[in-house]
């Protein structure tokens, strides 16, 4: 089955630095999501990206936030300046259809682990 | 606003026994409704979705679960677990055609030899 795939599993950065975390959707995929879960809590929503643009995004993600497909494989979150409460485990996630049903296929990545220090 | 509520943080079974983990949601709009599962290392895969139709949905590994309309639910059962089944589980819910899904807490199902 294809997959969704995130690097590194794991990133460890000082407070302050520029973190950029990659992910490689679905080849034929055409919507690209972010969703963080920090230690303990529940999984939340922070963008979502289809035509080379933000379709939607929550309260948490901020000006310190940007989303990018660089290519026609890639799809990168930056956090501009890392604070102590960005750690978190971060999914990437896509999906197929455009229109009704796009939850039916949202494949999600295994995460990437981010510790900031 | 949706909101999704899994009362039970940690549910520990026994081989063979059978398991529901509860899952109640809160929205004012028509909902989508899904079960993920998240192994160990692993990204979140889809269990088994709501979208219309049938209230009791059957998903992968023998899991199932009832979408319950006057009671806000949707609990996931299975009627024998196996040691394989230990994970993560997720609720979530949906209200529409983006990608935005609003997760529960999530419940670590431990089943135990």
């Amino acid at each position: 089955e294809p997959e969704v795939t995130q690097t590194p599993s794991h990133q460890v950065t000082q407070m302050g630095q520029e973190v950029i975390l990659r992910c490689v959707p679905i080849s034929n995929h055409l919507y690209f999501y972010w969703y963080r879960q920090i230690l303990g809590q529940k999984v939340e929503f922070l963008v979502s990206f289809y035509n080379n643009e933000i379709s939607e995004k929550s309260e948490i993600f901020d000006d310190q936030f940007s989303v990018e497909r660089p290519d026609g494989s890639n799809f990168t979150l930056k956090i501009r300046s890392t604070k102590l409460e960005d750690s978190a485990m971060y999914f990437c996630a896509s999906s197929e259809r455009v229109g009704r049903g796009t939850n039916e296929k949202l494949f999600f990545g295994s995460g990437t682990q981010l510790s900031v220090l | 606003a949706q909101s999704v509520t899994q009362l039970d943080s940690q549910v520990p079974v026994f081989e063979e026994a059978p398991v529901e983990l509860r899952c109640n949601y809160s929205s004012s709009v028509s909902v989508y409704l899904f079960w993920y599962v998240q192994y160990p290392n692993q990204g979140l895969q889809l269990l088994l979705k709501y979208l219309s139709g049938s209230t009791l949905v059957k998903g992968i590994n023998g899991f199932e679960a009832e979408f319950n309309k006057s009671q806000t639910s949707f609990h996931l059962r299975k009627p024998s677990v196996h040691i394989s089944d230990t994970a993560e589980y997720f609720c979530a819910v949906s209200g529409g055609n983006t990608g935005k899904l609003i997760f529960g807490q999530g419940t670590t199902l431990q089943v135990k030899p």
